[in-house]
Protein backbone atom coordinates (compact mmCIF):
# COMPACT_ATOMS: atom_id res chain seq x y z
CA UNK A 1 0.00 0.00 0.00
CA UNK A 2 0.79 3.51 -0.72
CA UNK A 3 2.58 5.37 2.58
CA UNK A 4 3.88 8.85 2.66
CA UNK A 5 6.89 9.72 5.80
CA UNK A 6 7.57 12.84 6.88
CA UNK A 7 10.76 12.76 9.47
CA UNK A 8 9.64 15.66 11.20
CA UNK A 9 7.45 16.32 13.96
CA UNK A 10 8.18 19.50 14.72
CA UNK A 11 11.02 22.35 12.57
CA UNK A 12 11.93 25.27 14.41
CA UNK A 13 12.92 27.91 11.98
CA UNK A 14 14.05 31.98 12.47
CA UNK A 15 11.91 34.40 10.39
CA UNK A 16 14.16 35.09 7.35
CA UNK A 17 15.67 31.49 7.37
CA UNK A 18 15.16 29.66 4.89
CA UNK A 19 12.90 25.97 5.13
CA UNK A 20 12.94 22.66 3.71
CA UNK A 21 10.55 20.23 5.05
CA UNK A 22 10.83 16.72 4.01
CA UNK A 23 8.32 14.36 2.56
CA UNK A 24 9.40 10.55 1.01
CA UNK A 25 6.40 8.34 -0.34
CA UNK A 26 6.36 4.83 -1.60
CA UNK A 27 4.29 4.41 -4.56
CA UNK A 28 4.92 1.81 -7.31
CA UNK A 29 3.78 4.30 -10.48
CA UNK A 30 3.92 7.55 -11.19
CA UNK A 31 3.11 9.44 -8.21
CA UNK A 32 0.36 12.62 -7.73
CA UNK A 33 2.21 14.27 -4.84
CA UNK A 34 0.85 17.05 -2.66
CA UNK A 35 1.37 19.94 -0.13
CA UNK A 36 -1.09 21.25 2.12
CA UNK A 37 -1.00 23.62 4.96
CA UNK A 38 -2.93 23.63 7.97
CA UNK A 39 -3.26 26.93 9.93
CA UNK A 40 -5.07 26.21 13.54
CA UNK A 41 -8.73 25.75 13.40
CA UNK A 42 -8.61 26.33 9.81
CA UNK A 43 -9.00 23.29 7.10
CA UNK A 44 -6.30 22.36 4.68
CA UNK A 45 -4.62 24.85 1.50
CA UNK A 46 -3.16 22.78 -0.91
CA UNK A 47 0.32 24.59 -1.46
CA UNK A 48 1.48 22.92 -4.78
CA UNK A 49 1.31 19.60 -6.52
CA UNK A 50 3.59 17.62 -8.79
CA UNK A 51 2.44 15.30 -11.81
CA UNK A 52 4.55 14.98 -13.79
CA UNK A 53 7.37 17.14 -15.90
CA UNK A 54 9.84 19.93 -14.30
CA UNK A 55 10.93 18.25 -11.39
CA UNK A 56 11.18 21.60 -9.25
CA UNK A 57 7.22 22.43 -8.32
CA UNK A 58 6.39 26.48 -7.91
CA UNK A 59 3.59 26.76 -5.85
CA UNK A 60 1.46 29.96 -3.64
CA UNK A 61 3.10 31.84 -1.03
CA UNK A 62 6.40 31.32 -2.23
CA UNK A 63 7.12 27.74 -1.65
CA UNK A 64 8.50 25.35 -3.95
CA UNK A 65 9.36 21.89 -3.74
CA UNK A 66 11.77 19.40 -5.66
CA UNK A 67 10.73 15.57 -6.49
CA UNK A 68 13.47 13.38 -6.83
CA UNK A 69 12.18 9.75 -7.93
CA UNK A 70 15.52 7.75 -7.16
CA UNK A 71 14.83 9.02 -3.40
CA UNK A 72 11.38 8.47 -3.35
CA UNK A 73 10.97 12.29 -2.15
CA UNK A 74 9.56 15.28 -2.21
CA UNK A 75 10.85 17.70 -0.12
CA UNK A 76 9.17 21.41 0.62
CA UNK A 77 11.31 24.65 0.54
CA UNK A 78 11.30 28.12 0.85
CA UNK A 79 13.91 30.55 0.87
CA UNK A 80 12.88 33.12 3.52
CA UNK A 81 10.40 31.86 6.20
CA UNK A 82 8.05 34.74 7.42
CA UNK A 83 6.39 34.79 10.78
CA UNK A 84 2.63 33.86 9.29
CA UNK A 85 4.20 30.83 7.61
CA UNK A 86 3.86 29.01 10.88
CA UNK A 87 1.35 25.90 10.45
CA UNK A 88 1.07 22.12 10.04
CA UNK A 89 2.74 20.87 6.82
CA UNK A 90 0.93 18.08 5.68
CA UNK A 91 2.26 16.04 2.01
CA UNK A 92 0.13 13.82 0.04
CA UNK A 93 0.47 11.30 -2.68
CA UNK A 94 -2.98 10.20 -4.58
CA UNK A 95 -3.54 6.50 -3.92
CA UNK A 96 -5.33 5.13 -7.27
CA UNK A 97 -8.62 3.76 -6.31
CA UNK A 98 -9.23 5.86 -3.00
CA UNK A 99 -8.16 9.11 -2.42
CA UNK A 100 -4.93 11.46 -0.61
CA UNK A 101 -2.91 9.43 1.26
CA UNK A 102 -1.42 11.96 4.11
CA UNK A 103 1.65 12.02 5.93
CA UNK A 104 1.39 12.52 10.01
CA UNK A 105 2.40 16.26 9.21
CA UNK A 106 5.54 18.65 10.13
CA UNK A 107 4.68 21.64 12.44
CA UNK A 108 6.91 24.82 11.55
CA UNK A 109 7.80 27.29 14.34
CA UNK A 110 9.02 30.20 13.40
CA UNK A 111 10.94 31.83 15.67
CA UNK A 112 12.12 36.03 15.36
CA UNK B 1 -17.19 31.39 -4.84
CA UNK B 2 -18.27 30.40 -1.62
CA UNK B 3 -15.84 28.13 -0.14
CA UNK B 4 -16.73 24.61 1.07
CA UNK B 5 -18.93 24.59 4.10
CA UNK B 6 -19.40 22.25 7.35
CA UNK B 7 -22.03 22.22 9.34
CA UNK B 8 -21.74 22.35 12.36
CA UNK B 9 -18.32 23.45 13.45
CA UNK B 10 -18.23 22.13 16.70
CA UNK B 11 -20.18 19.06 18.85
CA UNK B 12 -20.26 17.25 21.77
CA UNK B 13 -22.00 14.28 22.50
CA UNK B 14 -22.21 11.40 24.01
CA UNK B 15 -20.93 7.54 24.17
CA UNK B 16 -23.62 5.56 22.18
CA UNK B 17 -25.25 8.53 20.30
CA UNK B 18 -25.54 9.14 16.90
CA UNK B 19 -24.35 12.36 14.66
CA UNK B 20 -24.54 13.90 11.55
CA UNK B 21 -22.46 16.42 9.90
CA UNK B 22 -23.02 18.32 7.06
CA UNK B 23 -20.59 19.36 4.30
CA UNK B 24 -22.06 21.87 1.42
CA UNK B 25 -19.22 21.83 -1.46
CA UNK B 26 -18.10 24.66 -3.66
CA UNK B 27 -20.85 25.43 -6.29
CA UNK B 28 -20.58 23.37 -9.49
CA UNK B 29 -18.21 20.63 -7.96
CA UNK B 30 -19.65 17.28 -7.95
CA UNK B 31 -17.28 15.06 -6.19
CA UNK B 32 -17.13 15.11 -2.32
CA UNK B 33 -14.65 13.24 0.49
CA UNK B 34 -14.25 12.75 3.71
CA UNK B 35 -11.41 12.39 6.19
CA UNK B 36 -11.26 11.82 9.84
CA UNK B 37 -8.22 13.34 12.11
CA UNK B 38 -6.85 12.64 15.13
CA UNK B 39 -3.70 13.78 16.56
CA UNK B 40 -2.65 9.89 16.92
CA UNK B 41 -3.53 9.28 13.54
CA UNK B 42 -3.13 12.39 11.17
CA UNK B 43 -5.63 12.29 8.52
CA UNK B 44 -7.18 9.11 7.48
CA UNK B 45 -9.74 9.13 4.29
CA UNK B 46 -13.55 8.13 5.04
CA UNK B 47 -15.13 8.07 1.98
CA UNK B 48 -16.16 9.65 -1.77
CA UNK B 49 -19.16 10.41 -3.18
CA UNK B 50 -19.47 11.52 -6.99
CA UNK B 51 -23.01 11.89 -8.53
CA UNK B 52 -24.55 10.82 -5.24
CA UNK B 53 -22.59 7.25 -5.60
CA UNK B 54 -20.38 6.11 -3.06
CA UNK B 55 -17.01 5.71 -4.70
CA UNK B 56 -14.08 4.83 -2.73
CA UNK B 57 -14.64 3.92 1.11
CA UNK B 58 -11.65 4.02 3.78
CA UNK B 59 -10.92 1.02 6.39
CA UNK B 60 -13.51 2.66 9.23
CA UNK B 61 -16.06 0.13 10.59
CA UNK B 62 -19.63 0.32 8.93
CA UNK B 63 -20.51 2.88 12.07
CA UNK B 64 -19.30 5.32 9.59
CA UNK B 65 -21.62 6.16 6.65
CA UNK B 66 -22.53 8.74 4.08
CA UNK B 67 -24.38 9.85 1.38
CA UNK B 68 -24.64 12.59 -1.16
CA UNK B 69 -27.99 14.25 -2.73
CA UNK B 70 -28.72 15.52 -6.03
CA UNK B 71 -27.34 19.01 -5.05
CA UNK B 72 -23.97 17.48 -4.29
CA UNK B 73 -24.59 18.09 -0.48
CA UNK B 74 -23.15 15.55 1.67
CA UNK B 75 -23.74 14.17 4.85
CA UNK B 76 -21.75 11.67 6.69
CA UNK B 77 -23.09 9.53 10.00
CA UNK B 78 -21.58 7.74 12.94
CA UNK B 79 -24.09 5.53 14.84
CA UNK B 80 -22.98 4.31 18.21
CA UNK B 81 -20.52 7.13 19.16
CA UNK B 82 -17.17 5.83 20.86
CA UNK B 83 -14.94 7.99 22.72
CA UNK B 84 -12.27 7.01 19.61
CA UNK B 85 -14.65 9.21 17.21
CA UNK B 86 -13.37 12.42 19.11
CA UNK B 87 -11.88 13.87 16.05
CA UNK B 88 -12.18 16.93 13.55
CA UNK B 89 -14.08 16.06 10.73
CA UNK B 90 -12.63 17.21 7.18
CA UNK B 91 -15.12 17.43 3.94
CA UNK B 92 -13.31 18.52 0.67
CA UNK B 93 -14.31 18.66 -2.83
CA UNK B 94 -13.52 18.96 -6.11
CA UNK B 95 -14.87 19.26 -9.58
CA UNK B 96 -14.96 15.58 -10.45
CA UNK B 97 -12.84 12.57 -9.08
CA UNK B 98 -10.11 12.84 -11.16
CA UNK B 99 -6.72 12.54 -9.16
CA UNK B 100 -5.54 15.51 -11.11
CA UNK B 101 -8.03 18.06 -9.29
CA UNK B 102 -6.99 19.96 -6.87
CA UNK B 103 -9.18 19.37 -3.26
CA UNK B 104 -10.59 22.30 -1.59
CA UNK B 105 -10.79 22.09 2.07
CA UNK B 106 -13.84 23.32 4.39
CA UNK B 107 -12.56 24.02 7.73
CA UNK B 108 -14.04 21.03 9.26
CA UNK B 109 -16.69 19.99 12.54
CA UNK B 110 -14.94 19.42 15.80
CA UNK B 111 -16.52 16.23 17.23
CA UNK B 112 -15.74 15.45 20.72
CA UNK B 113 -17.74 12.27 22.45
CA UNK B 114 -17.75 12.46 26.11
Amino acid sequence: AQSVTQPDIHITVSEGASLELRCNYSYGATPYLFWYVQSPGQGLQLLLKYFSGDTLVQGIKGFEAEFKRSQSSFNLKKPSVHWSDAAEYFCAVYQAGTALIFGKGTTLSVSS
Amino acid sequence: KAGVTQTPRYLIKTRGQQVTLSCSPISGHRSVSWYQQTPGQGLQFLFEYFSETQRNKGNFPGRFSGRQFSNSRSEMNVSTLELGDSALYLCASSPNPDRSNEQFFGPGTRLTVL
